[in-house]
């Protein structure tokens, strides 16, 4: 498998645009994580799935953010609009079960001018 | 929920030298710890894991204690190597949650 894999890599929009982040999780993974992290706060985690539902979202910031998992390999991360302090790399991650090892793709870097 | 305290949040060393980070967390149900190692540009990467039936576990370079009775777990790297500089990260999971809380980093810098 090629692991999880995210899109685009980097991501700059000016301010009140649109962005839209893009995750395919492990194949046969059931759960799928979206994680924040900046300097000053770390690793956020903002929402996580288990079989395509989802399940805690108390970490999504505010109603600007959105996400999304029709299926079992294709996730979105939405935020509009979009604001500078959105700026940060965006994780998404996915893990088989509980308790065990979670598999990061390798990021999005999101800059809002 | 879970709260992960990380310490120290830079360590630099030099080569050879032996890097321990300790963290503690709040919730004395969380029974599962992973460290994580990321690299510049990449995610993070799980380098080794504990659960709390075990007390410590080794790997090559890098060793795991946890104390459950002190809420404290440490990652230990010994003889470092400049390809050890990263940023880690602890993590705790409380037993039934399936959502890990991380700490919040500790960027390791080895020099040569």
């Amino acid at each position: 498998d090629a692991g999880v894999i995210q899109s685009p890599r980097h991501e700059v929009t000016e301010m009140g645009q649109e962005v839209t982040l893009r995750c395919k999780p492990i194949s046969g993974h059931d759960y799928l994580f979206w994680y924040r992290q900046t300097m000053m706060r770390g690793l956020e985690l903002l929402i996580y799935f288990n079989n395509n539902v989802p399940i805690d979202d108390s970490g999504m910031p505010e109603d600007r953010f959105s996400a999304k998992m029709p299926n079992a390999s294709f996730s979105t991360l939405k935020i509009q609009p979009s604001e500078p302090r959105d700026s940060a790399v965006y994780f998404c991650a996915s893990t088989d079960r509980g308790e065990t090892e979670a598999f990061f793709g390798q990021g999005t870097r999101l800059t809002v001018v | 929920g879970e709260n992960v305290e990380q310490h120290p949040s830079t360590l630099s060393v030099q080569e050879g030298d032996s890097a321990v980070i300790k963290c503690t967390y709040s919730d004395s149900a969380s029974n599962y710890f992973p460290w994580y190692k990321q690299e510049l540009g990449k995610g993070p990467q799980l380098i080794i894991d504990i659960r709390s039936n075990v007390g410590e576990k080794k790997d090559q370079r890098i060793a795991v204690t946890l104390n459950k009775t002190a809420k404290h777990f440490s990652l230990h790297i010994t003889e470092t190597q400049p390809e050890d500089s990263a940023v880690y990260f602890c993590a705790a999971s409380p037993g039934g949650s399936y959502i890990p809380t991380f700490g919040r980093g500790t960027s390791l810098i080895v020099h040569p």
